[in-house]
């Protein structure tokens, strides 16, 4: 069964530290994996895909397949980066657009 | 293109009233989900269409919720009655889907907030 684990429920930094936000996942295949992002009071809207291995305002993904996990990562966190941000997973060859989401970890940047 | 709309943005009701949330999808999408946010759940997926036919409703909470998709241009998540545990903000995504494209990530719309009293 497909499964995303987000382990930190919130999570706050200070200005200028790093920040790694924690996804692990379990799937019967192989999965495509997601960042989503929501910032207050706005719709989700994706910030991450795996597949396209890009960098989006200086956040990148860190996929370990050995340790299943896919975890989100900035070297210098901003204030505009406090959101919520949600893992996803999709079933490789799926054509039904069907995600399946963490619960999602808060982030914080103090100034 | 507009993206995924949804209405009302804000719905406040009494316990026992009937509430319909509604969503427009993106043009051309194939798929559309209803999704239920909560500070405790996290996002919930409730139910999702295909082509305009249910394909999963596992997620609907209890008979009290019904969504329907009459047409590729139009769904509605009903609730009957409400009670305040219903209260959420429920999120509208649609995604392109269909063969071939696989990897397609869905698009939200802004949400609704209910708020059951």
């Amino acid at each position: 069964a497909q499964r995303v684990t987000q382990p930190e429920k919130l999570l706050s930094v200070f200005k200028g530290a790093p920040v790694e936000l924690k996804c692990n996942y379990s799937y019967s295949g192989s999965p495509e994996l997601f960042w989503y992002v929501q910032y207050s009071r706005q719709r989700l809207q994706l910030l991450l895909r795996h597949i396209s291995r890009e960098s989006i305002k200086v956040f990148t993904t860190d996929l370990n397949k050995g340790e299943t996990s896919f975890h989100l990562k900035k070297p210098f966190a901003q204030e505009e980066d406090s959101a919520m941000y949600y893992c996803a997973l999709s079933g490789r060859g799926s054509t039904l657009g069907r995600l399946y989401f963490g619960r999602g970890t808060q982030l914080t940047v103090w100034p | 293109d507009a993206g995924v709309i949804q209405s009302p943005r804000h719905e406040v009701t009494e316990m026992g009233q009937e509430v319909t949330l509604r969503c427009k999808p993106i043009s051309g999408h194939n798929s559309l989900f209803w999704y239920r946010q909560t500070m405790m759940r996290g996002l919930e997926l409730l139910i999702y269409f295909n082509n305009n036919v249910p394909i999963d409703d596992s997620g609907m909470p209890e008979d009290r919720f019904s969504a329907k998709m009459p047409n590729a241009s139009f769904s509605t998540l009903k609730i009957q009655p409400s009670e305040p545990r219903d209260s959420a903000v429920y999120f509208c995504a649609s995604s392109p889907g269909g063969r071939g494209i696989g990897y397609s990530p869905l698009h939200f719309g802004n949400g609704t907030r209910l708020t059951v009293t």
